[in-house]
């Protein structure tokens, strides 16, 4: 299963909205997570099965979609979210796919 | 405090092969898959394989041509990733990850470690 995002970067000013759109090749039902990696990083786990936030993440990050189409959403973008996301299926895994990432700066 | 932690970082010759570990608690290591990722500087995460050591199972990624080799040893709750005939574009950092139990997503992961592969 092949996983598309987009846009490859977007600049966003502080407190306004930033949505990043991941799509899937072929249905994943709701098995997606969202990671957010900041340099010299792991991953973190943001979203999973679509829509959960995972235990810490802030209010300000929503994910939705099922099937082939999903997004993240940051509500009010705070200087710390500037890092980049990664999409991943994990529909009867293994293999498991990652997008190529989406990459959020401040402007 | 769920904790993975690797080994140091490696410099390695082309040709040869390299084993990064993983060590993790007993409570993890008996529940739950564990999976390799890697990253090429400046690129993307990539599946590379993955172990679930209480039912011995493993399985690798296709891309790698049968070069990775996960495996376990259940008495220090340690995971391997064992990739041989390394080549300059291997040179990225290797990541494990715990797959959550009762899904698929990552929920916590290893600090990474970087594998340099220089003649």
């Amino acid at each position: 299963i092949v996983m598309t995002q987009s846009p490859v970067t977007l600049s966003v000013s502080p407190g306004e909205r930033a949505t990043l759109s991941c799509r899937a090749s072929q249905s994943v039902s709701s098995n997606l997570a969202w990671y957010q990696q900041k340099p010299g990083q792991a991953p973190r786990l943001l979203i999973y099965d679509g829509s959960t936030r995972a235990t810490g993440v802030p209010a300000r990050f929503s994910g939705s979609g099922s099937g082939t189409e999903f997004t993240l959403t940051i509500s009010s973008l705070q200087s710390e979210d500037s890092a980049v996301y990664y999409c991943q299926q994990y529909e009867n895994w293994p293999p498991w796919t990652f997008g190529q990432g989406s990459k959020v700066e401040i402007k | 405090q769920v904790q993975l932690v690797q080994s140091g970082a490696e410099v390695k010759k082309p040709g040869s092969s390299v084993k990064v570990s993983c060590k993790t608690s007993e409570d993890t290591f008996s529940s739950h898959t564990i999976t390799w990722v890697r990253q090429a500087p400046g690129q993307g995460l990539e599946w590379m394989g993955r172990i679930t050591p209480v039912l011995d199972i493993s399985s690798h990624s296709r891309n790698f041509q049968g070069r990775v080799t996960v495996t376990a040893d259940k008495s220090t709750n340690t995971a391997y990733m064992e990739l041989t005939d390394l080549r300059s574009e291997d040179t990225a950092v290797y990541f494990c990850a715990r797959v959550f139990r009762r899904g698929g997503h990552f929920d916590y992961w290893g600090q990474g470690t970087l594998v340099t592969v220089s003649s």
